[in-house]
């Protein structure tokens, strides 16, 4: 299985400051995503990026900013963080033999 | 917009019995549907389905996808209390792999 870490694993932080979520791979996939987990919603993409400098937004990509300066490094940034992100974020790369998406271990963030 | 709807939303069942998980979806463009399994961290995959009738295998557990009728069920036989997890279906619409994800089914197997 690929590397892929996430950090911090837990984050609680107050209501308006800025917060970011790293997400480092060590095998060079191109394609990486941000994920947010919610109760009653499944899990929903906030933004993808499919390679250095490349990024688009996902679902629910209101409220966040991505960035990938190298290929193992995808960043997840709250400018100013509220309430309604209070979540489990998860980052995942596609990998394997039929290139089936491989999640990170999640960082909760409580916004309080 | 792309709808993936999971039912039941939570079932509790005794060791050994089985249990049949399913998926429906409204997707504009389909490319696959996958199969995860939650526990108390990351999801794991279990199953990718690219065509109809076709049943995956693994163990305990199968699932098979049917594009006409759009849905997807996944069986767990013999189930154990490790099985106890949260069970996600979602799709690969094709476009970067993106995937939609329902709600999933939580699963509770008990003693």
């Amino acid at each position: 299985d690929a590397g892929i870490t996430q950090s911090p694993r837990h984050k609680v932080t107050e209501t308006g400051t800025p917060v970011t979520l790293r997400c480092h791979q060590t095998e060079n996939h191109r394609y990486m995503y941000w994920y947010r987990q919610d109760p009653g919603h499944g899990l929903r993409l906030i933004h993808y990026s499919y390679g250095v400098k490349d990024t688009d937004k996902g679902e629910v990509s209101d409220g966040y900013s991505v960035s990938r300066s190298k290929t193992e490094d995808f960043l997840l940034t709250l400018e100013s963080a509220t309430s309604s992100q209070t979540s489990v974020y998860f980052c995942a790369i596609n990998q394997g033999r039929n290139r089936e998406a491989f999640f990170g271990q999640g960082t909760r963030l409580t916004v309080v | 917009e792309d709808k993936v709807v999971q039912s039941p939303l939570s079932l509790v069942v005794h060791e050994g019995d089985t249990v049949t998980l399913n998926c429906s979806y409204e997707v504009t463009n389909f490319r696959s549907l996958l199969w995860y399994k939650q526990e108390k961290k990351a999801p794991t995959f279990l199953f990718m389905l690219t065509s109809s009738g076709i049943e995956k295998k693994s163990g305990r557990l199968s699932s098979i996808l049917d594009k006409k009728e759009l849905f997807s069920i996944l069986n767990i036989t013999a189930t154990q209390t490790g099985d106890s997890a949260v069970y996600l279906c979602a799709f690969d619409t094709g476009t970067a792999s993106k995937l939609t994800f329902g709600t999933g089914t939580r699963l509770q197997v008990t003693l």
